[in-house]
This record gives structure tokens, C-alpha cells and sequence, in this order.
């Protein structure tokens, strides 16, 4: 079965110190790779996502991920955390094809930022 | 700016009581999703749409109940609320394309007393 990890509950960074967030996943084949950030009382909004091509990718906010198939990663970074980063991260996978929206999320990393 | 909607945000009820969390998008899109979460935890799909009089249960069983009459609207359903329902519902939504960007709306915190 499909599963995504995020081995870090909790990443404390100072502002303007870099940033990387892990994740893994177990998957049959190569998914629709995504990352979304969670503010407190707010929805999910998308960072970035990898379909195919280049795997290096820019999202919003200054952020990036780096897909490595051999690793069966899509960890997530950001060269200077801003006050402002602070929320929680999910990193999801979903399906090619059809199902391609069914998405399979990992736990979650909690981001804190000191100043 | 995503057009979804979830109401109520926050709603605190007794035990047994039927409860509705309705979710609306004005995107137009065929596809919508509602996701259970509990605090520190994932996110797990359970229920989805992929359009009209379409509805699904998604991979984690719940005893909610949807309906999709309308192409805009998704709502959720608990016909007796349990304290083990206590959670954060997420509405979410899509176009057909697979893998497009998809949607949150806000959530509903939902805790049964």
C-alpha cells in the first residue's frame, strides 16, 4: 500500500537559517509528488508539485524540492526561513492517471522559527 | 485564491445529534474531496466526488454520509454524532485533469460532547 513519511514532527529553525524538510514514500510506480502548507486555522495551500521533467522544483514562497527516484524522496527546502514560514508541512502522493487527485498525505512537519 | 467554502468553521455538539458540514466551491470543478484529520496527524480521504450524483468512500472508513446534487456543493453528513467523530474535516476540490492543483477550504472543527 501507498504510505509517505515525514520522519521529523517538529523542526525548530532560526530565521534566515536554511531549511529541509523530509520526505519519503513507498509507491508501486513514480506518483504525482506535492507539497502543502497548513497555517493555523487555515486550509492547505499547494507549495509546489512534481509531475515529470526536471526534478528539481520552485515552488511558492521561495521554496523548493528535489525528487530522487533512487531515494523514493521529494524532500523539501528553502535557502533563508522567514517568521512568517511557521505552520505545519504535509508532503502527499498521488496516483498517475484517472486517479491522479486521490492524494495520500504524510503526518506532517511542524515548522517553529525563532528569532 | 481558492473559492471553497466550509461552514460551519467550529461547532461543538452532543452526543447523538445529526450534523451537516456543508462545503462549496465556485471554480467549477468536478472533482471534490473531504479529508479527516486528527490533531498531529495525516490527513486521510474519506469520501470523494468525481462529479454529479457521483460519491465514493475513500480509503479511510467513515460513518459519514455525502450527497452531490449540485456541481458546486458537497455536503457532509453525520446522522448521529460520536465523540470518536471529534476532528478537522477538510473539503477540497479539483478540475478533471489528473493532478491538477487541488483546492482546500478552511476546515471544520468538529468536537462531540
Amino acid at each position: 500500500a501507498q504510505s509517505v513519511t515525514q520522519p521529523d514532527i517538529h523542526i525548530t529553525v532560526s530565521e534566515g537559517a536554511s531549511l529541509e524538510l523530509r520526505c519519503n514514500y513507498s509507491y508501486g510506480a513514480t506518483p504525482y509528488l506535492f507539497w502543502y502548507v497548513q497555517s493555523p486555522g487555515q486550509g492547505l495551500q499547494l507549495l509546489l508539485k512534481y509531475f515529470s521533467g526536471d526534478t528539481l522544483v520552485q515552488g511558492i514562497k521561495g521554496f523548493e524540492a528535489e525528487f530522487k527516484r533512487s531515494q523514493s524522496s521529494f524532500n523539501l527546502r528553502k535557502p533563508s526561513v522567514h517568521w512568517s514560514d511557521a505552520a505545519e508541512y504535509f508532503c502527499a502522493v498521488g496516483p498517475r492517471g484517472e486517479y491522479g487527485n486521490k492524494l495520500v498525505f504524510g503526518a506532517g512537519t511542524i515548522l517553529r522559527v525563532k528569532s | 485564491e481558492a473559492d471553497i467554502y466550509q461552514t460551519p468553521r467550529y461547532l461543538v455538539i452532543g452526543t447523538g445529534k445529526k450534523i451537516t458540514l456543508e462545503c462549496s466551491q465556485t471554480m467549477g470543478h468536478d472533482k471534490m474531496y473531504w479529508y479527516q484529520q486528527d490533531p498531529g496527524m495525516e490527513l486521510h480521504l474519506i469520501h470523494y466526488s468525481y462529479g454529479v450524483n457521483s460519491t465514493e468512500k475513500g480509503d479511510l472508513s467513515s460513518e459519514s454520509t455525502v450527497s452531490r446534487i449540485r456541481t458546486e456543493h458537497f455536503p457532509l453528513t453525520l446522522e448521529s454524532a460520536r465523540p470518536s467523530h471529534t476532528s478537522q474535516y477538510l473539503c477540497a476540490s479539483t478540475t478533471g485533469v489528473p493532478g491538477n492543483t487541488i483546492y482546500f477550504g478552511e476546515g471544520s472543527w468538529l468536537t462531540v460532547v
